[in-house]
């Protein structure tokens, strides 16, 4: 079992939609979350990270974590085509300084 | 802003050929990665260092190796290139303190064994 699991989709949502992204999560020991977003050729870019149970809000996008479910989600609201990329989500505090990451979803906003 | 640079946008190599890899962060940070992306795969964590001079075995070390003498700098060393390390690699920093900080990577450099 992968440590780090996401959908790889490609998920569809249609322009001002809210678009849901979801991550879950195998070490209980995790302590902090990570989203990325990569566009195609491009590295990977820190859009959050999360480290309490509950939500955190930043402009259009949201993180929302649950411990005892271990799962992660990012929630983009108003989604906009430039949001069009992969997001990858992330795990640290593990017992090391590297972030394990998950393969990523495709994310698609239909204009 | 973090500036972590990494020295070739594109490299193509022969099989057997010794390759280096190089990264350049400015801001002073503690720690350093490596990371290799592969389709379907994600990143897959190589080596990283937490100081000069010192190195920790990621995921995947097999047929790398990775040298920090300055704090500043990073290398990525393929003793003798092959075809399955064709991929994106991609360097990354974080400062030290609290485990997973995050990370911020450059610009990614495209390999390829022939």
């Amino acid at each position: 079992q992968k440590e780090v699991e996401q959908n790889s989709g490609p998920l569809s949502v249609p322009e001002g939609a809210i678009a849901s992204l979801n991550c879950t999560y195998s070490d209980r020991g995790s302590q902090s979350f990570f989203w990325y977003r990569q566009y195609s050729g491009k590295s990977p870019e820190l859009i959050m990270f999360i480290y309490s149970n509950g939500d955190k809000e930043d402009g259009r996008f949201t993180a929302q974590l649950n411990k005892a479910s271990q799962y992660v989600s990012l929630l983009i609201r108003d989604s906009q085509p430039s949001d069009s990329a992969t997001y990858l989500c992330a795990q640290g505090g593990t017992g090391r300084r590297a972030l394990t990451f998950g393969s990523g979803t495709r994310l698609q906003v239909q204009p | 802003d973090v500036k972590v640079t990494q020295s070739s946008r594109y490299l193509v190599k022969r099989t057997g050929e010794k390759v280096f890899l190089e990264c350049v962060q400015d801001m002073d940070h503690e720690n350093m990665f490596w990371y290799r992306q592969d389709p379907g795969l994600g990143l897959r964590l190589i080596y990283f260092s937490y100081d000069v001079k010192m190195k920790e075995k990621g995921d995947i070390p097999e047929g790398y190796s990775v040298s920090r003498e300055k704090k500043e700098r990073f290398s990525l060393i393929l003793e003798s290139a092959s075809t399955n390390q064709t991929s994106m690699y991609l360097c990354a920093s974080s400062p030290t303190g609290t485990w997973g900080s995050p990370l911020h990577f450059g610009n990614g450099t495209r390999l390829t064994v022939t």
